[in-house]
């Protein structure tokens, strides 16, 4: 089974604060991964991918198949990146994608 | 380029009727995935298709159903509408469907009463 866990629903931190928002998931085969992030009244958007190792307004994210997380990093957080984060999953050759239930950052001045 | 369009933004009705979503890709996409999202449930994938067909199908009761058109144009059905099926439908878009990213729509917020 295909499965995507964000265990935070919420996460509050301070403005230059690290962040770590996680996700851990569950699939037999070798998984795509992304972050795709909502902010305020925008639609939903891609952050990044694991396949692309890029970082993208100073997040990050390492997949590790051992621990099956997919964690997103970012050492110093901005006001900007209050948003919905959701983990995601693309099983091989597939579109589907399957959705953690998502997390709330909120960043405190 | 425009990106995904959904129409309407916003339908009200009643239970036991019938509502139809549309989507417009962005220009070029042949693939069009559609979702479901509720606070308690999260996103749930429902469809996709690519070139007319529908490729893959999400574990939803056969009164959702969709279609997509020569111009890859994309509509969804619910037929007899229940409370539980009030929602923000989204649609989202990508070149070929396999392993590329999916440009998402910004909605279309059903409400049934």
């Amino acid at each position: 089974a295909q499965r995507v866990t964000q265990p935070e629903k919420l996460l509050s931190v301070f403005k230059g604060a690290p962040v770590e928002l996680k996700c851990n998931y569950s699939y037999s085969g070798s998984p795509e991964l992304f972050w795709y992030v909502q902010y305020s009244r925008q639609r939903l958007q891609l952050l990044l991918r694991h396949i692309s190792r890029e970082s993208i307004k100073g997040f990050t994210a390492d997949l590790n198949k051992g621990e099956t997380s997919f964690h997103l990093k970012k050492p110093f957080a901005q006001e900007e990146d209050s948003a919905m984060y959701y983990c995601a999953l693309q099983g091989q050759g597939a579109q589907k994608l399957v959705f953690g239930q998502g997390t709330r950052l909120t960043i405190n001045p | 380029k425009a990106g995904v369009t959904q129409t309407p933004r916003y339908l009200i009705k009643t239970r036991g009727q019938q509502v139809t979503l549309s989507c417009s890709p962005i220009s070029g996409h042949r693939s069009v995935s559609w979702y479901q999202q509720t606070p308690g449930q999260g996103l749930q994938f429902l469809f996709e298709y690519f070139s007319e067909t529908q490729r893959n199908k999400g574990n939803f009761p056969g009164r959702f159903s969709g279609r997509q058109f020569s111009n890859s144009r994309s509509e969804m059905n619910v037929s007899t509408l229940e409370l539980g099926d009030s929602a923000l439908y989204l649609c989202a878009s990508s070149w070929t469907g396999m392993n590329t990213e999916a440009f998402f729509g910004q909605g279309t917020r059903l409400t049934v009463v």
